[in-house]
Formats: C-alpha cells, sequence, structure tokens
C-alpha cells in the first residue's frame, strides 16, 4: 500500500513563475491537508480538502497561492508569481477520516526560489 | 493564534538512558493531541493520537501522557537507543470554529549517544 506521495521532490523557480506541487494520498484516504515548513520554522497549516471541495483554507496567504483536489487524479498546490519568500518544504499528509484521524505525511516538496 | 511550545528544543541523551520531554497547549477547546516522529529526510510518522484528559498510550519503548485540563502532554522514551534519534513533534486540534488543520509545535531534537 503507497503512502502519500509528493511530487516533485525538488523544484526551483525563478521569481514570478509559477510553482505546482502534486499530492497523490494514501489509497482509501479522502481527506487531504497541505503544511509549509519555512527554515526554522515547524510545519503551518495551509489548507484541508476533501474531494473536489476546500473545505479550511485558513492558512492560506490571500494571494497567489491555491489548492484543489480534484474528483480524479492527485491535489495541486499552486503558486502563481512566486516570490523568494515561498521557498520553503511542503508537506502533504492525508487521513481516513477527519478530526481526530491520524496523519499521514508525504516526504514534501522543497520549493526554491531564485 | 494557537501556541504550542515544546520543550526541550534539543537533547542529547546516553543510549540506555530514559528520557521525556514536553507538549504544552492551550487547555480550552481541546479536541485532539497528536505525537508524531521525524527522522531526517523522511516524513512524519504519527506515534499517537490522544483525546482524553488522562489517557496514556505505550508503543513499545515509547509512552505519553495527556493532561487536557493544564494543557500538557509528555513523551516518555524508555531505553534510548541510537535509532530513538528523530525529531519528536506535538500537535493539538482544537474544537470549533472552522480550522481542521492540527498545529503544531517546532518539536524536540532528539539525539541518542551510543
Amino acid at each position: 500500500n503507497a503512502g502519500v506521495m509528493q511530487n516533485p521532490r525538488h523544484l526551483v523557480r525563478r521569481r514570478g513563475q509559477e510553482a505546482r506541487l502534486r499530492c497523490s494520498p494514501m489509497k482509501g484516504h479522502s481527506h487531504v491537508y497541505w503544511y509549509r515548513q519555512l527554515p526554522e520554522e515547524g510545519l503551518k497549516f495551509m489548507v484541508y480538502l476533501q474531494k473536489e471541495n476546500i473545505i479550511d483554507e485558513s492558512g492560506m496567504p490571500k494571494e497567489r497561492f491555491s489548492a484543489e483536489f480534484p474528483k480524479e487524479g492527485p491535489s495541486i498546490l499552486r503558486i502563481q508569481q512566486v516570490v523568494r519568500g515561498d521557498s520553503a518544504a511542503y508537506f502533504c499528509a492525508s487521513s481516513q477520516t477527519a478530526n481526530t484521524g491520524e496523519l499521514f505525511f508525504g516526504e514534501g516538496s522543497r520549493l526554491t526560489v531564485l | 493564534i494557537l501556541n504550542v511550545e515544546q520543550s526541550p528544543q534539543s537533547l542529547h541523551v546516553q543510549e540506555g538512558d530514559s528520557t521525556n520531554f514536553t507538549c504544552s497547549f492551550p487547555s480550552s477547546n481541546f479536541y485532539a493531541l497528536h505525537w508524531y516522529r521525524w527522522e531526517t529526510a523522511k516524513s512524519p510518522e504519527a506515534l499517537f493520537v490522544m483525546t482524553l484528559n488522562g489517557d496514556e498510550k505505550k508503543k513499545g519503548r515509547i509512552s505519553a501522557t495527556l493532561n487536557t485540563k493544564e494543557g500538557y502532554s509528555y513523551l516518555y522514551i524508555k531505553g534510548s537507543q541510537p535509532e530513538d534519534s528523530a525529531t519528536y513533534l506535538c500537535a493539538f486540534r482544537y474544537s470549533g470554529g472552522g480550522a481542521d488543520g492540527l498545529t503544531f509545535g517546532k518539536g524536540t531534537h532528539l539525539i541518542i549517544q551510543p
């Protein structure tokens, strides 16, 4: 049973470009969460999605960031017009149930903005 | 803003010794407390999900306790082994009002010295 798969593992972008990070949850999991880890910081919640729905995006920056979890395919975190401050590790996690369910994490996507 | 504090930030322990560290979280609107183990270059892995005051959970040599009234949880490792070296994260989920994500502490970085 494959775990949470994230790709790419490493992504380099120049300022102003777009970054797309993909996450395939564990089989049977319909709850997906995105977290960001800035240098010297802990994991910060960004967004929680179920299939085709954004449930909570209270941790998402208001501009340039968006997330989706379509009926078919992986969840995608999209960052438009990247800036240097977007450089971070982005982790995706999935769970079988909401609320008390333990999270299963991917290995993260490390974005570097030049 | 929810504050989840972990102490100490880092810890060096001799192989064979037992150790423990703390997670402090808001004592109001408690829903669940998670512990994760995060080895370098891997993804965080769930250890425990605790929901009831007075909960004690155990997995091998690792155990955890929970006090929701005073807002703290302890993680204990008995007879530390080199493979226990990792960062241990706690994460708090509160009840009510929207956010389904976890608020993570910055972790306790544990190094077991042979």
